[in-house]
């Protein structure tokens, strides 16, 4: 089945740093990608719809100039979180929306720590 | 290799009640997740399980059995709206949550 594949699966860094978190659509192309955050055991968040070849559109309250998104291809869309802090630490999910198909699939998931 | 497993479709009448299985093979265990995700929507949390035994949350009941790898959420007094994808997944010892397919179900009325 399709897959979607994110890296790195867990990271950690230091307060003021920068982390670039990838999401992969492997074998279909995806026009459109999201980004999510969680906190244990509460909901996934939409963070922001991530389209190719154009800017992403953020959910209120998501700081765009905090969390990075580059969609520069059809299989590829980045999160960046800049000058990240101890409360940005949380697990960060994509998926990717097959643009044939319209069906949704979800990568693995990224654990971000901010120390 | 870790894998979650569940039927992918279900077909359930207006005001019946339907129980939707999970089992899993991961690499540890930190908890494990239902999701209900209507078409075209992200999805919504339902429940976490990550003691034996069961939850209970209105309408929607989460069953876990760590020991043979097996989930259930039960849906009771089913509605049009529980129409939708019910997804598994499984937090493994990395964190990292590991995926179903999800369970296309269908209620009728």
């Amino acid at each position: 089945g399709a897959v979607v594949s994110q890296h790195p699966s867990r990271v950690i860094c230091k307060s003021g740093t920068s982390v670039k978190i990838e999401c992969r659509s492997l074998d279909f192309q995806a026009t459109t990608m999201f980004w999510y955050r969680q906190f244990p055991k509460q909901s996934l968040m939409l963070m922001a719809t991530s389209n190719e070849g154009s800017k992403a559109t953020y959910e209120q309250g998501v700081e765009k100039d905090k969390f990075l998104i580059n969609h520069a291809s059809l299989t590829l869309s980045t999160l960046t979180v800049t000058s990240a802090h101890p409360e940005d630490s949380s697990f960060y999910i994509c998926s990717a929306r097959d643009s044939d198909a319209g069906e949704l699939f979800f990568g693995e998931g990224s654990r971000l720590t901010v120390l | 290799g870790q894998n979650i497993d569940q039927p992918t479709e279900m077909t359930a009448t207006e005001g019946a009640i339907v129980q939707i299985n999970c089992t899993y093979q991961t690499s540890g265990f930190n908890g494990l997740f239902w999701y209900q995700q209507h078409a075209g929507e992200a999805p919504t949390f339902l429940s976490y399980n990550v003691l034996d035994g069961l939850e209970e949350k209105g309408r929607f009941s989460s069953f876990l059995s760590r020991s043979k790898g097996y989930s259930y959420l039960l849906l009771k007094e089913l509605q049009m709206k529980d129409s939708a994808s019910y997804l598994c997944a499984v937090m493994d010892s990395n964190y990292q949550l590991i995926w179903g397919a999800g369970t296309k179900l269908i209620i009728k009325p």
